[in-house]
């Protein structure tokens, strides 16, 4: 089992659609969450950084925790066509050296005019 | 607002040469981390670094790799003997603590050939 597994996609959707993007994990370990968006050859871009089983809202942005489940979403409110991109869950452990985040495989997001 | 710079953007090296790779961290951040992304396949961690020493390496980052600050500003990547499978894009990441967001650079694209 790999250990963070997120749908590839691609996912395609009407500008101004709710977009919902999921990943589950199976190590009980991992306690941040984050989410980053990646344009096509270029870097990972925070999005949004949890830590906390809940919700956490940032503009159209909404991140969703589930421990128990150990299941994370990020959902995307009047989805733009800006918001086309690979869009990344990382999570990580505590460890006091740092942590080393681990990613999924992204999901491709297309929002169509 | 502050960035993680990379340069160059673009490398293409023959194999068997030595590469550097360069990162300027953001300035109080005092965790550095670099990552790889093979073209299609998702980010992985290669090595953390903190308090002028690797915290953790992952399988990836054999004895051809090394890293170093070697001054207040700037975090390398050294490949000593490049591979054709060494070709990806390599990205640098820090942070202010363990607990909190890892930012990313653009990344650096090395081509082995």
């Amino acid at each position: 089992q790999k250990e963070v597994e997120q749908d590839p996609g691609p996912l395609s959707v009407p500008e101004g659609a709710i977009v919902s993007l999921n990943c589950t994990y199976s190590n009980s370990a991992f306690q941040y969450f984050m989410w980053y968006r990646q344009y096509s050859r270029k870097g990972p871009e925070l999005l949004m950084y949890t830590y906390s089983s809940g919700n956490k809202e940032d503009g159209r942005f909404t991140a969703q925790v589930d421990k128990s489940s150990k299941y994370i979403s990020l959902f995307i409110r009047d989805s733009q066509p800006s918001d086309s991109a690979t869009y990344l869950c990382a999570m990580t452990r505590t460890r006091e050296g740092g942590n080393k985040l681990t990613f999924g495989t992204g999901t491709q997001l297309k929002v169509e005019l | 607002e502050p960035e993680v710079t990379q340069t160059p953007s673009h490398q293409v090296t023959q194999m068997g040469q030595e590469v550097i790779l360069r990162c300027v961290p953001i300035s109080n951040h005092l965790y550095f981390y670099w990552y790889r992304q093979i073209l299609g396949q998702k980010v992985e961690f290669l090595v953390s670094f903190y308090n002028n020493e690797i915290s953790e390496k992952s399988e990836i980052f054999d004895d051809q790799f090394s890293v170093e600050r070697p001054d207040g500003s700037n975090f390398t990547l050294k490949i000593r003997s490049t591979k054709l499978e060494d070709s990806a894009m390599y990205f640098c990441a820090s942070g202010r603590s363990p607990y909190n967001e890892q930012f990313f650079g653009p990344g650096t694209r090395l081509t082995v050939l």
